[in-house]
């Protein structure tokens, strides 16, 4: 069974765009999470989706955004980009269970310049 | 606010001895998570502890739960370079509505 993909796996972008980064989850699963990956803050959950819906949100601010699909796949979105943003993001499947083991991607490393 | 708490924070050690990564949690837990990640890769889920005394293992890893003192551990026994690798143990609670809050990883380098 194919694992959680993500596109693209690496970006740069410059302060004041935006950006949009793609997950594919596990056939099957139609929970998606996203998570925010710093040194400095390490991992932060950022929101989830479910049946198209956003289930849960983390504390981020507004500029950050995302969607889920009828096929489950997920994108997220972020607008007017600061350097702060520079992070490792990780999408995470699972089955839908908020107790349900959740399978991570490899990971998009957005840098903003 | 949940919090999650993990020590040490850095951990180099040689081949063959045995060490505890010690992961505290803030309030009650429905599910705690062990995940490993390699330098520049993802997440690997390790184990998953759902009850008070549960106890898993794999290979040279151990992970166990008490959800009485919100602990739990996992243990690394005669290790191998191939182990080093930073782990993080991840809480659910709540009914997920903060979906995983993460401690800031154990790194461990095993020195050969």
């Amino acid at each position: 069974k194919a694992g959680v993909t993500q596109t693209p796996r690496y970006l740069i972008k410059t302060r004041g765009q935006q950006v949009t980064l793609s997950c594919s989850p596990i056939s099957g699963h139609r929970s998606v999470s996203w998570y925010q990956q710093t040194p400095g803050q390490g991992l932060q959950f950022l929101f989830e989706y479910f049946s198209e819906t956003q289930r849960n949100k983390g504390n981020f601010p507004g500029r950050f955004s995302g969607r889920q699909f009828s096929n489950s796949r997920s994108e997220m979105n972020v607008s007017t980009l600061e350097l702060g943003d520079s992070a490792l993001y990780l999408c995470a499947s699972s089955l839908g269970q908020h107790t349900d083991t959740q399978y991570f991607g490899p990971g998009t490393r957005l840098t903003v310049l | 606010e949940l919090k999650v708490e993990q020590n040490p924070l850095f951990l180099s050690m040689q081949e063959g001895k045995n060490y505890t990564i010690y992961c505290n949690y803030s309030t009650t837990s429905d599910r705690l998570y062990w995940y490993r990640q390699d330098p520049g890769k993802s997440l690997e889920s390790l184990f998953v502890l759902l009850s008070n005394g549960a106890v898993k293992q794999e290979g040279r890893l151990m992970a166990s739960l008490d959800t009485k003192a919100r602990l739990s551990t996992l243990h690394i026994t005669a290790a191998v370079h191939d182990l080093s690798a930073t782990y993080f143990c991840a809480v659910v609670s709540g009914g997920g509505a903060d979906g995983l809050t993460f401690g800031k990883g154990t790194h461990l380098i095993i020195q050969p």
